[in-house]
């Protein structure tokens, strides 16, 4: 059984478009996580809820909204999409008390054209 | 100055080798830190979970946290071309403030 899930695993878009992508984690886990990872392999956090409350929000463009419409759910949403979007991007979760815990999906490999 | 600083490689060794991966960090409110594994196209997995200095042992991995010199260490003993990955150190303070490093690329050559 797969513990956290993403979809879809490519997404491949012109600039301009809107795209979500889903995570859903069978953990039961409290929280959830949207990395960001560049070329150069670079993890940035960009979110954290936690009980389907926003915890963390880094510095990201405010085109990039996340929703968790339960606690094993946290989808994001983009609009507007730019090239320097294109990245992998990873849901996570973890365990109440262990931030440091985080099991991660298998990636979104998104290309902006 | 990056709160997490690591040497991206690549590191290149022979099967066999004991490999040494690296940190520093700049936040000494970071109690928390791990090693995650990243292989080629797939999400990061967590390798070595450890808490405030000192060392932990598990097979052939074993993590060293310095905390004094903001140091953590990662050591692979008789590495194996299955250990080919880039890992990727980790920190928080627990309050899901999770820094990782830019992450090292290892080739264990047979």
């Amino acid at each position: 059984d797969t513990a956290v899930s993403q979809t879809p695993k490519y997404l491949v878009t012109q600039m301009g478009n809107d795209k979500s992508i889903k995570c859903e984690q069978n953990l039961g886990h409290d929280t959830m996580y949207w990395y960001k990872q560049d070329s150069k392999k670079f993890l940035k956090i960009m979110f954290s809820y936690n009980n389907k409350e926003l915890i963390i929000n880094e510095t990201v463009p405010n085109r990039f909204s996340p929703k968790s419409p339960d606690k094993a759910h946290l989808n994001l949403h983009i609009n507007s999409l730019e090239l320097g979007d294109s990245a992998v991007y990873f849901c996570a979760s973890s365990p109440p008390g262990l931030a440091g815990l985080q099991f991660f999906g298998p990636g979104t490999r998104l290309t902006v054209l | 100055q990056k709160e997490v600083e690591q040497d991206p490689g690549p590191l290149s060794v022979p099967e066999g080798a004991i490999v040494s991966l690296n940190c520093t960090y700049s936040n000494s409110a970071f109690q928390y830190f791990m090693w995650y594994r990243q292989y080629s196209r797939k999400g990061p997995e967590l390798l070595m979970y450890t808490y405030s200095s000192g060392n932990k042992e598990d097979g052939r991995f074993t993590a060293q946290v310095d905390k004094s010199s903001k140091y953590i260490s990662l050591f692979i003993r008789d590495s194996q071309p299955s250990d080919s990955a880039t890992y990727l150190c980790a920190m928080t303070g627990g309050r899901d403030d999770m820094r990782f490093g830019a992450g090292t690329r290892l080739t264990v050559k047979p």
